[in-house]
């Protein structure tokens, strides 16, 4: 079956430095991958979404790596900010449709001043 | 950005009573809706395709008759959760593809916590 694997440990960060978090899925041949920030209580909001031929992608302090011989996506967040905090999703699409996804379960990022 | 809303943000309802969660695309026309349940510390997982002016689509272990679904405009899909009960309490969530090509992001409501008592 399709599974998506995300760092269930929450990541502690300090302020100022860069946070690395892992998706790993097995079972897909995703034609592009996607990263969501969702804060407690609130629903999912869009970040970044990284096609199967790219294999880097950037905005502003966020960077997306797409490596589909290892079927892994690495997400950074570069010079995180407190107001980073959140937990961080990636969802790859279950069909052609852009909205119909899958997701990890999620990887919480805390940073401290 | 494209906006959806969802309404009610909370509800709590009693055993046996059904609640209807309300899922509007308020600056765009969304043929296709999807709605979501996410359980604390968990994934979204997804529920339903509600499809405008056709049948929902429900995925895999997901009661129909439970989970009443109705996509009636290009705008609004409802989700009626029937005689609830305390383990239909969730947090339920909905996103809207926009209509017509060239979208490349799901446009998610801001979720309703549902807790049945």
């Amino acid at each position: 079956s399709q599974k998506i694997e995300q760092n269930s440990e929450a990541l502690n960060i300090q302020e100022g430095k860069t946070a690395t978090l892992t998706c790993n899925y097995t079972n897909y041949s995703p034609a592009y991958l996607q990263w969501y920030r969702q804060d407690p209580g609130r629903g999912p909001v869009f970040l970044l979404l990284i096609r199967e031929n790219e294999k880097e992608k950037r905005k502003e302090r966020l960077k997306v790596t797409f490596d589909t011989t290892l079927k892994q996506s690495l997400f950074h967040i570069t010079a995180s900010q407190p107001a980073d905090s959140a937990t961080y999703l990636c969802a790859l699409a279950l069909s052609d449709s852009w909205g119909k996804l899958q997701f990890g379960a999620g990887t919480q990022v805390v940073v401290t001043p | 950005g494209a906006v959806v809303s969802q309404h009610p943000s909370r509800v709590i309802c009693k055993s046996g009573t059904s609640v209807k969660i309300e899922c509007r695309s308020l600056d765009f026309q969304a043929t296709t809706m999807f709605w979501y349940r996410q359980f604390p510390k968990q994934s979204l997982m997804l529920m339903a395709t509600s499809n405008e002016g056709s049948k929902a689509t429900y995925e895999q272990g997901v009661e129909k008759d439970k989970f009443l679904i109705n996509h009636a405009s290009l705008t609004l899909s409802t989700l009626t959760v029937t005689s609830a009960h305390p383990e239909d309490s969730s947090f339920y969530i909905c996103s809207a593809d926009k209509a017509g090509a060239g979208s490349t992001e799901a446009f998610f409501g801001q979720g309703t916590r549902l807790t049945v008592v």
